[in-house]
């Protein structure tokens, strides 16, 4: 069975300074991965998604992660973290022969970002 | 164009009581999920709606049942109502058929109390 685990419910990092939100996964599969971020009050809006073309994922407002298949990994990261990225974040597996609409949530890591 | 929309954006019900949420999918997506957030928790999969019909489902009670419209549109509907599902109630959307590693778009939510 697919799963992600966050392994840090709540992460405090200073304005400028770099974010490293960790996140490792077990699927017996090869995964589809994808961290969002959930602001305050809305919705989930989409970083970025692995889909095994690339190891080195991109995604929107600096951030990027690296899928690492001997540990099981895929940590997110910023250079420089913005006071407009204190956030929730969600590190996601899709379940391998499920439709789109079977995605399995970890517990989140909450990033704050002080002045 | 218009994203994933949901309404109400708040509901407060009692006890064994019936509520029905709405969603409209984004522009062009036809598939439409469901989704439950717990309070301090990452969000977990009810049911998925394509072509009218209930696709694949969660780890739900049959106290939850939807529908999907003609115009791609779903309704999200709980019977006898209780006080651990309140909850933030995330509807997605997707465009079946561009491979299943598309992400799905989320809507802001539907915050229901139950008193």
């Amino acid at each position: 069975a697919q799963s992600v685990t966050q392994l840090d419910s709540h992460v405090s990092v200073s304005e400028g300074t770099p974010v490293l939100l960790r996140c490792n996964y077990s699927s017996s599969y090869s995964p589809s991965l994808f961290w969002y971020v959930q602001h305050p009050n809305k919705g989930l809006q989409l970083l970025l998604k692995y889909t095994s073309a690339a190891t080195l994922v991109k995604g929107i407002n600096g951030f990027e992660a690296e899928f690492k298949k001997s540990e099981t990994s895929f940590h997110l990261t910023n250079p420089s973290a913005h006071m407009s990225d204190a956030a929730e974040y969600f590190c996601v597996v899709r379940v391998h022969g499920g439709s789109q609409g079977n995605l399995i949530f970890g517990k989140g890591t909450k990033l704050s970002v002080k002045p | 164009d218009a994203g994933v929309t949901q309404s109400p954006t708040h509901l407060i019900k009692t006890r064994g009581q019936q509520v029905t949420l709405r969603c409209s999918p984004k522009s062009g997506h036809d598939t439409v999920s469901w989704y439950q957030q717990a309070l301090g928790q990452g969000p977990q999969f009810i049911f998925q709606y394509y072509e009218e019909e209930e696709r694949q489902r969660g780890n739900f009670p049959d106290r939850f049942s939807g529908h999907q419209f003609p115009n791609y549109s779903s309704e999200l509907n709980v019977n006898a109502l209780l006080l651990g599902d309140s909850a933030l109630y995330l509807c997605a959307s997707s465009l079946d058929g561009q491979g299943s590693n598309q992400p799905q778009h989320f809507g802001d939510g539907t915050r229901l109390s139950i008193l």
